[in-house]
């Protein structure tokens, strides 16, 4: 149990496109999700935290408007990278918080902004 | 400021023997410690975790240790296996039920037959 998943699992796209990230918690409810990104050989990054029915909270440094996250439903979140540019490209996973506070991880999505 | 930190970014260890891997943490607003194991291109995957008034979890060939005057844990393997090859990352939950949790860089593990 406890499984999340992310859909895509990799995705290019052209600079100043914008890209979707869907991010499911499969087989529980999580009211919160949380958005972390890796850089290449670097720790995972806390970008938001995504609370369903309500506005995410955005870490220092993290541009609200040109990274869109809603959590419209209880196993559902979205991180949406606007006006994607190379610099954007990373590793973007999500995780869910689950029963007992646990924290489930998503598989993650490669982001290739060309 | 990197509030959790990992300052091996690699390690290597002969099947069999210990891996020992060391975590420092900066802030004391921390309620629980915790350890992942992470291949590329995956989610990390949860291993075990500590709670800050504890300062020992085993569980199996695991066991995390807490110094919290010292702000340090550490994670022991042992024996190490080669399936245990894989980063892992230390991480510390930010206290308030906000789940919340700070990455430290990883150590890669090693272990050769």
């Amino acid at each position: 149990g406890a499984v999340v998943s992310q859909h895509p699992s990799r995705v290019i796209c052209k600079s100043g496109t914008s890209v979707k990230i869907e991010c499911r918690s499969l087989d529980f409810q999580a009211t919160t999700m949380f958005w972390y990104r890796q850089f290449p050989k670097q720790s995972l990054m806390l970008m938001a935290t995504s609370n369903e029915g309500s506005k995410a909270t955005y870490e220092q440094g993290v541009e609200k408007d040109k990274f869109l996250i809603n959590h419209a439903s209880l196993t559902l979140s979205t991180l949406t990278v606007t006006s994607a540019h190379p610099e954007d490209s990373s590793f973007y996973i999500c995780s869910a918080r689950g029963a007992g506070n646990r924290l489930h991880f998503g598989p993650g999505t490669r982001l290739t902004v060309t | 400021d990197q509030q959790v930190k990992q300052n091996s970014p690699s390690l290597s260890v002969q099947e069999g023997r210990i891996s020992i891997l060391n975590c420092d943490y900066t802030n004391s607003m921390f309620d629980y410690f915790l350890w992942y194991k992470k291949y590329p291109a995956e989610g990390p995957t949860f291993l075990i975790s500590i709670s800050s008034i504890k300062d020992k979890n085993e569980d199996g060939r695991f066991t995390v240790f807490l110094n919290k005057s010292a702000k340090h844990l550490s994670l022991h393997i042992v024996p190490s296996q080669p399936g245990d090859s894989a980063v892992y990352f230390c991480a510390a939950r930010v206290s308030g039920n906000t789940g919340k949790l700070i990455f430290g860089q990883g150590t890669t593990l090693q272990v050769k037959p």
